[in-house]
């Protein structure tokens, strides 16, 4: 799996976007950027991923650059209980030997009110 | 809809004594499946991952194995149990596809 750079932490306001930033420079052309959270005491949560295009779904959206360098998470109206870690991980599909997720230190994202 | 079940939620064991962690799905078939552990403090370290039935791989070195005799089911096992065993041990399992992974709730072992 490529290696990623995230921000140790990140501050919100409750209502506000959360931008997560992740640099992923050495992703190769079949590795997907895959975002998980965890939850303190809980298993992680699969948010979103994306390969090329930019995706949305009903929790998040995920803004990759055309050089698939780097990407952003995006919650667009953070609430408390998006108080997570937050990691970016760059991975091969499942079914393969390296479709297997490595899990960084992630970001810890703290929304206050 | 698909499901992955872990048990049991929390585990004292005293050192020395064996394990068994089970983790089963439904749902689906031919998963892919996979233990993690997370140590207090600690990111999650991949353990052993199953692409098959009998099919097991191991990430590190240590004192724990790995067994899936089912297609949808998942063991984690020790002989002996050491006090850095402690943690929190996660089952997750992943289709063939891009999907991401879906994890089970864990299970919190203590070694005492």
């Amino acid at each position: 799996d490529a290696k990623t750079t995230q921000p140790p932490s990140m501050d919100c306001a409750e209502g506000r976007a959360a931008n997560l930033p992740c640099n992923h420079s050495t992703i190769s052309g079949n590795e997907y950027v895959y975002w998980y959270r965890q939850i303190h005491s809980q298993g992680p949560q699969y948010i979103i991923h994306g390969l090329k295009n930019n995706e949305t779904n009903e929790m998040a959206s995920l803004i990759i650059t055309e050089d698939r360098k780097s990407s952003t998470l995006i919650l667009p109206h953070a609430t408390l209980r998006d108080t997570a870690v937050y990691y970016c991980i760059a991975s091969g599909a499942g079914g393969t030997s390296y479709g297997k997720l490595t899990f960084g230190q992630g970001t810890i994202l703290t929304v206050h009110p | 809809s698909q499901t992955i079940h872990q048990w049991p939620a929390t585990l004292v064991q005293p050192v020395g004594s064996p394990l068994s962690l089970e983790c089963t799905v439904e749902g689906t078939s031919n998963p892919n499946l996979y233990w993690y552990r997370q140590a207090a403090g600690r990111g999650l370290q991949l353990l052993f991952y199953s692409v098959g039935i009998g099919q097991i791989s191991s990430e590190v070195p240590q004192n724990l194995s790995a067994s899936r005799p089912q297609d949808r089911q998942f063991i984690l096992s020790s002989k002996k149990l050491l006090l850095s065993d402690s943690g929190f041990y996660l089952c997750a399992w992943s289709g063939q596809g891009a999907g991401g992974y879906t994890f089970g709730s864990g299970t919190r072992l203590t070694v005492v």
